[in-house]
């Protein structure tokens, strides 16, 4: 079975700066991927980045990045120059199969907040 | 990247009635998933939906409350059925053969 953890229900961070979101995973798969989206108080969900488990580079799409240390199980997502609207909730999840489609398993999230 | 239309976007419904909610995708997708987030929660997977089979249910989740239809490879709708308000949550489905993307969400209330 397939367990995310986000540690972090709530988390706060300064217009502009840099902020990490923890994620950690527990999978006996060898093949899986992980991501990160964003639910805004509007209740879509967002996409934000993915990271395979055999990519040897860290995903990067614009202001996200994300730390993958696969030794440590963790797939932290780094949100460089916070703005304002990226106040939501985030969730890390993750994908046993390549094949798999859409068949997340999510974390519990954490809520971001953004103070200007 | 998929391009994933949900409707209705909210809905207010009486209790014991059934709603209906419909998912269009912009491409052929094989599978399409259907997701349910209960208020404060994260998203827990209801079922899986193929097309030309029936849909695979997770636990705790049966055919009779929350009946799948798959016509075609563009299109599923998920029926939340003789509803009672803790059925009250936002209702997703997703669909991506490599990323996963979602639609916009059913905002279900029921009274």
């Amino acid at each position: 079975a397939q367990k995310i953890t986000q540690t972090q229900p709530g988390m706060f961070v300064q217009e502009k700066e840099a902020v990490t979101l923890d994620c950690t995973y527990d999978t006996s798969d060898q093949s899986y991927g992980l991501f990160w989206y964003k639910q805004p108080s509007s209740g879509e969900m967002i996409f934000l980045i993915y990271q395979g488990s055999y990519d040897e580079q860290n995903a990067t799409e614009g202001r996200y990045s994300l730390n993958f240390q696969k030794a440590r199980k963790s797939a932290n997502l780094v949100i460089s120059a916070s703005q304002l609207g990226d106040s939501a909730m985030y969730f890390c999840a993750m994908r046993a199969k390549e094949t798999s489609g859409s068949r997340l398993t999510f974390g519990e999230g954490t809520q971001l907040t953004v103070n200007p | 990247s998929a391009v994933i239309s949900q409707k209705p976007s909210r809905d207010i419904c009486q209790r014991g009635t059934s709603l209906t909610i419909q998912c269009q995708v912009d491409s052929q997708v094989t599978m399409m998933f259907w997701y349910r987030q209960q208020p404060g929660q994260s998203l827990t997977l209801i079922a899986t939906a193929n097309q030309g089979s029936e849909a695979t249910y997770e636990s705790g989740f049966v055919i009779d409350k929350f009946p799948i239809s798959r016509p075609n490879l563009t299109f599923s709708t998920l029926t939340v059925s003789n509803m009672s308000p803790e059925d009250s949550s936002i209702y997703l489905c997703s669909a991506g053969t490599f990323e996963a993307f979602f639609g916009q969400g059913t905002r279900l209330t029921v009274v």
